[in-house]
């Protein structure tokens, strides 16, 4: 069972459009994450919550909206999108401290917006 | 600001050989640090973390060794392979807590030849 998903995995969209991508943990983690991987493959984090409550927000754009209806779920919606936001959209979950501290990644979300 | 850097970018070995993998970061206030591996198109797998009270860690042939003070760790791999090509992130947890920004270096592109 695959242990972060998110889904979906290629999502190509025009501009303008709005979109959103989903993330479901089913280990017990009371932290997850979205993070943005851009065309030069730099990591970089979007948003943190914890225990439903947004805890890191990120230089982001307010077109960007992250929605955690519970601790399992992480859903990033996304507004008016723009050519630059085509990346890879990657969801992830950490617990402290039976998982050691490690963060768990999904498998990505490649968004392409033409 | 926390700035994580990796050298090389990119590194190409015959199979067999030893090599070393380095990560540095700007500020040494770090919770734990996190090896990742990313193969084209997927995810990124957790490799080793370290916490910051911690020196090294190891897993069948790798192992990461940390040197908070100078801002520095290595990613040893012993005996590469061919399955060992893809590209090795580097990540500190910023701060003092498990719910710190993870800060990524670009990562470092590895092709083992057969």
């Amino acid at each position: 069972d695959t242990a972060v998903s998110q889904t979906p995995k290629y999502l190509v969209t025009q501009m303008g459009n709005d979109k959103s991508i989903k993330c479901e943990q089913n280990l017990g983690h009371d932290t997850m994450y979205w993070y943005k991987q851009d065309s030069k493959k730099f990591l970089k984090i979007m948003f943190s919550y914890n225990n439903k409550e947004l805890i890191i927000n990120e230089t982001v754009p307010n077109r960007f909206s992250p929605k955690s209806p519970d601790k399992a779920h992480l859903n990033l919606h996304i507004n008016s999108l723009e050519l630059g936001d085509s990346a890879v959209y990657f969801c992830a979950s950490s617990q402290e401290p039976q998982s050691g501290n490690t963060i768990y990644f999904g498998e990505g979300s490649w968004l392409t917006v033409v | 600001k926390q700035e994580v850097t990796q050298i090389p970018a990119a590194l190409s070995v015959p199979e067999g050989e030893n090599l070393v993998l380095n990560c540095s970061f700007t500020d040494s206030a770090i919770y734990n640090l996190q090896w990742f591996r990313q193969d084209p198109g997927k995810g990124l797998t957790s490799l080793l973390l370290i916490q910051s009270s911690q020196r090294e860690q190891t897993s069948g042939r790798l192992n990461a060794s940390l040197d908070k003070s100078s801002g520095r760790s290595t990613l040893y791999i012993a005996a590469s392979q061919p399955g060992d090509s893809a590209t090795y992130l580097c990540a500190v947890r910023h701060g003092s807590s498990n719910t710190g920004k993870l800060i990524f270096g670009q990562g470092t592109t590895l092709q083992v030849k057969p």
